[in-house]
């Protein structure tokens, strides 16, 4: 039984198109994450929602907009996508907000942009 | 600018030996620490943690070290299996509230028969 599940795994699209990828936790979790792994291999953190409410933001563009409709959910949605867009993108969850929380993660979806 | 760095990017070790990946951070308000395992086309497993205030934590094979004062932390993992051929991320945490993890680069362990 998946704890972290995120659709789809793959998606390509046109640049300019919007899109939303999804991510829904089973682990009764209050924290949850997304993070983009670029051509780099690293791994950066893009948002953070606990019970609802975004906590941190980091230098996002605003084209990225987290919605979350219930705990158990944060979907991304992406807005005018541009090439360097083109990521593996990576949600997670832990159980509070408190920082040392081991978070867990789903198996990504690998956004292409062409 | 990294504040988590792997600066192996690779390493190869027999199976039955000893593997030992290296991670340094350079934000001293990292206080909690984490190693990951990644398997192609999944996501990151949670292996391991310490917190600062210890210097050991010991989970099966697999046993972290943090060496606070130069910032350096290690896992070694004994005896090496064949199942443990993955990408390694070493993480870090601090400053308090929902602070994402900063992650290194990986380092890939290959185990050889």
């Amino acid at each position: 039984d998946t704890a972290v599940s995120q659709t789809p795994k793959y998606l390509v699209t046109q640049m300019g198109n919007d899109k939303s990828i999804k991510c829904e936790q089973n682990l009764g979790h209050d924290t949850m994450y997304w993070y983009k792994q670029d051509s780099k291999k690293f791994l950066k953190i893009m948002f953070s929602y606990n019970n609802k409410e975004l906590i941190i933001n980091e230098t996002v563009p605003n084209r990225f907009s987290p919605k979350s409709p219930d705990k158990a959910h944060l979907n991304l949605h992406i807005n005018s996508l541009e090439l360097g867009d083109s990521a593996v993108y990576f949600c997670a969850s832990s159980q509070d907000s408190a920082y040392n929380q081991p978070q867990h993660f789903g198996d990504g979806t690998r956004l292409s942009i062409l | 600018d990294q504040q988590v760095k792997q600066n192996s990017p690779s390493l190869s070790v027999q199976e039955g030996r000893i593997s030992i990946l290296n991670c340094d951070y350079t934000n001293s308000m990292f206080d909690y620490f984490l190693w990951y395992k990644k398997y192609p086309a999944e996501g990151p497993t949670f292996l391991i943690s310490i917190s600062s205030i210890k210097d050991k934590n010991e989970d099966g094979r697999f046993t972290v070290f943090l060496n606070k004062s130069a910032k350096h932390l290690s896992l070694h993992i004994v005896p090496s299996q064949p199942g443990d051929s993955a990408v390694y991320f070493c993480a870090a945490s601090g400053g308090g509230g929902a602070d994402g993890l900063t992650f290194g680069k990986g380092t890939h362990l290959i185990i050889q028969p």
